[in-house]
């Protein structure tokens, strides 16, 4: 069965350092979101992209962060210079369609970032 | 905008127990998808079920039943003869046409013992 993959599983960073996080999605899904974890919290809504481009982001998405699918199978998440407080689960996500046809998001098993 | 509400946090149980997990949301769109995720110890998001909002037809899936009702806005959760491997944090999720996001209430941990 199809799933998406993400890279690594466990991310140890120092402060201010930059961390791109990597996703494969499944490969005809044509929407792709990054979502965040904060340990024992609810999982929030960072970015959606489509078509090589944001569909939406969250005021958690700020100038820190950007994403990027570079090739016809990867979608990365990058923060430029992280912070303790980036440190976080985060979940890939992929999906057929959006709008009216909606079929489920389906998850990656998460990075967990642990910034120093 | 859209909210999911998870009153309960925490829930204990032993095994065998039937157990409830409530769900309430908020949406002024007339069109919208319910979901429910399950993350183990492990992590990951496991996705349970999808229900959207013209079909209020209850389900069943073996343990699991889902009870989506619109006039009260809940889409609550019930296993049914609990087991330990139902161990695990739920999630609510609400998804509206007018934005691409999946919306999570806070979650509530189950634990059952044995």
């Amino acid at each position: 069965e199809p799933e998406v993959t993400q890279t690594p599983s466990h991310q140890v960073t120092q402060m201010g350092q930059e961390v791109i996080l990597r996703c494969v999605p499944i490969s005809n899904h044509l929407y792709f979101y990054w979502y965040r974890q904060i340990l024992g919290q609810k999982v929030e809504f960072l970015v959606s992209f489509y078509n090589n481009e944001i569909s939406e982001k969250s005021e958690i998405f700020d100038d820190q962060f950007s994403v990027e699918r570079p090739d016809g199978s990867n979608f990365t998440l990058k923060i430029r210079s992280t912070k303790l407080e980036d440190s976080a689960m985060y979940f890939c996500a992929s999906s057929e369609a959006n709008g009216g046809l909606v079929n489920e998001q389906f998850f990656g098993p998460g990075t967990r970032l642990t910034v120093l | 905008a859209q909210k999911v509400t998870q009153a309960q946090t925490e829930i204990s149980v032993v095994e065998k127990e039937d157990v409830t997990l409530d769900c309430v949301y908020e949406t002024r769109d007339t069109t919208y998808y319910l979901f429910w995720y399950k993350q183990p110890p492990s992590g990951e998001l496991v996705f349970l079920i999808r229900r959207n909002s013209f079909d209020e037809q209850n389900e069943i899936s073996g343990r699991y039943s889902w009870n989506f009702q619109k006039s009260t806005s809940s889409f609550n959760f019930t296993i049914t003869a609990s087991q330990v491997v139902d161990s695990a944090v739920y999630f609510c999720a609400l998804y509206t046409g007018a934005n691409s996001k999946l919306t999570f209430g806070k979650g509530i941990t189950l634990s059952v013992r044995p």
